[in-house]
C-alpha cells in the first residue's frame, strides 16, 4: 500500500542531544513536508521541499534542519538549538499531478524532551 | 496575519446533533484550494475535501456537507445527526496559486461528540 511512514512513533530526547525523525513516503510525490503540531495550536510548517535536493525554511525552521538525498526521503533533525523541542511532528508529501495538491499525512512522531 | 481562521477552539454536542464548524480564509490570490481534515486521537490527518476557488457549489458526502463562500471568504463544515466517531479535531487549509505546495493551516477545532 502507497503512504507514508514516519518513524519512531515515540522518542524522546535528553537536552543538549540532537535527534532524528524519518519521514519516507512511497507514493512518488515530489513534495514533501515537515509541521509540528502543539496543543491549541494547529500545525506550523518546519521545511519543506518540492524536488530532491532542494528545500525550503517554513514559519519555525530554527533549531531545526532537513536533507532531501532522496526523492522518497525527507528526514527531520532537531538539534540542541532547539529550546522547546517537546511537540507532535508530522510529515507530509503531495504532487501537482494525480491527486491535485492534496497533502498526505504521516501518522506522526512524538518527541518528549526528558 | 493568519490565512486561517478556525474561531471555534473546542465543541461539544451530544450524539445525533447537527454541528458546524466555521473555516474563515484570507487570500489575495484569485486561484486558491481549500481543504478539510479530521485527525482522530491516532494522531494522522485524514483528508476529507479539497475545493477550488472558481467552484462554489456546496458539496454533500454522506453526513458530511461543506458550504463555500466567496462572498465572505467562509467555508465551513456541518457534520449532520453526528456520531461519536467523528469525535476529533478538524483543520482547514488553504494553498495559493502562487505556491500550491504550500499549505497554511488553522489552528483546529476539537470536536467532541458525547452518546
Amino acid at each position: 500500500d502507497g503512504g507514508i511512514t514516519q518513524s519512531p512513533k515515540y522518542l524522546f530526547r535528553k537536552e543538549g542531544q540532537n535527534v532524528t525523525l524519518s519521514c519516507e513516503q512511497n507514493l512518488n510525490h515530489d513534495a514533501m513536508y515537515w509541521y509540528r503540531q502543539d496543543p491549541g495550536q494547529g500545525l506550523r510548517l518546519i521545511y519543506y521541499s518540492q524536488i530532491v535536493n532542494d528545500f525550503q525554511k517554513g514559519d519555525i525552521a530554527e533549531g531545526y534542519s532537513v536533507s532531501r538525498e532522496k526523492k522518497e526521503s525527507f528526514p527531520l533533525t532537531v538539534t540542541s538549538a532547539q529550546k522547546n523541542p517537546t511537540a507532535f511532528y508530522l510529515c507530509a508529501s503531495s504532487n501537482k499531478q494525480g491527486q491535485r495538491y492534496r497533502a498526505f499525512f504521516g501518522q506522526g512522531t512524538r518527541l518528549t524532551v526528558v | 496575519a493568519q490565512k486561517v481562521t478556525q474561531a471555534q477552539t473546542e465543541i461539544s454536542v451530544v450524539e445525533k446533533e447537527d454541528v458546524t464548524l466555521d473555516c474563515v480564509y484570507e487570500t489575495r490570490d484569485t486561484t486558491y484550494y481549500l481543504f478539510w481534515y479530521k485527525q482522530p486521537p491516532s494522531g494522522e490527518l485524514v483528508f476529507l475535501i479539497r475545493r477550488n476557488s472558481f467552484d462554489e457549489q456546496n458539496e454533500i458526502s454522506g453526513r458530511y456537507s461543506w458550504n463555500f463562500q466567496k462572498s465572505t471568504s467562509s467555508f465551513n463544515f456541518t457534520i449532520t445527526a453526528s456520531q461519536v466517531v467523528d469525535s476529533a479535531v478538524y483543520f482547514c487549509a488553504l494553498s495559493e496559486a502562487d505556491n500550491f505546495n504550500k499549505f497554511y493551516f488553522g489552528s483546529g477545532t476539537k470536536l467532541n461528540v458525547k452518546p
